[in-house]
């Protein structure tokens, strides 16, 4: 079974207003965390948002929020007022507390902001 | 500082071949991974080092991958009589300790013609 599930292969968004990626994953550890990463053209991975698993809130960093519902396994991403630049690849991954430290990535979404 | 460095950042070569792919972490970091990423894919784990040591390298998926990380900064991973199916780009990231948000160095494109 897949660990992280992304379900939409390609999204558009109208530049300035907000878009929702999923996430579901897989997991029977108690102890994870949840990653989000932009990957544009230039092919860097760039680290957006972090949710911990003991976490009572769900984590924002500027326009990123996650949109965690433990109970369903997702951990979606929810970008608000997209911009142009906000076109890329979106990937999420998970780390289980007692499989090491090793990152495992959904599939990744494309995202496409339309101005 | 600096982030994550990663040389070459293109690599071709022949099939049979042997390479070598650098990663230079964020200064200070204690935590080193290699990850490899195909085309149209999510990354992959290879291996983790703590310091010097592979702390897991469950991911190598065969004794022709290989990497070293001597003195617990600079890490070299090394391919083996190149096959096309390691074609990939081959992705660096650093912790500053285990644990901690991984962040991931431009990559080296690998193409084994």
């Amino acid at each position: 079974a897949q660990k992280i599930t992304q379900t939409q292969p390609g999204m558009f968004v109208q530049e300035k207003e907000a878009v929702t990626l999923d996430c579901t994953y897989d997991t029977s550890d108690p102890s994870y965390g949840l990653f989000w990463y932009k990957q544009p053209s230039s092919g860097e991975m760039i680290f957006l948002i972090y949710q911990g698993s003991y976490d009572q809130q769900n984590a924002t960093e500027g326009r990123y929020s996650l949109n965690f519902q433990k109970a369903r396994k997702s951990a979606n991403l929810v970008i608000s007022a997209s911009q142009l630049g906000d076109s890329a690849m979106y990937f999420c991954a998970m780390r289980e507390g007692n499989a090491g430290n090793m990152l495992t990535f959904g599939g990744g979404t494309r995202l496409m902001v339309k101005p | 500082g600096a982030g994550v460095s990663q040389t070459p950042s293109n690599k071709v070569t022949e099939k049979g071949k042997y390479v070598e792919l650098r990663c230079d972490p964020i200064s200070g970091h204690t935590a080193l991974y290699w990850y490899r990423q195909s085309l149209g894919q999510g990354p992959e784990f290879l291996i983790y080092f703590q310091g010097t040591g592979a702390a897991d390298d469950s991911g190598l998926p065969n004794d022709r991958f290989f990497a070293v990380r001597p003195e617990g900064s600079v890490s070299t991973l090394k391919i083996q009589r190149t096959e096309r199916g390691d074609s990939a780009v081959y992705l660096c990231a650093s912790s500053s300790s285990r644990g901690d948000t991984q962040y991931f160095g431009p990559g080296t494109r690998l193409t084994v013609l």
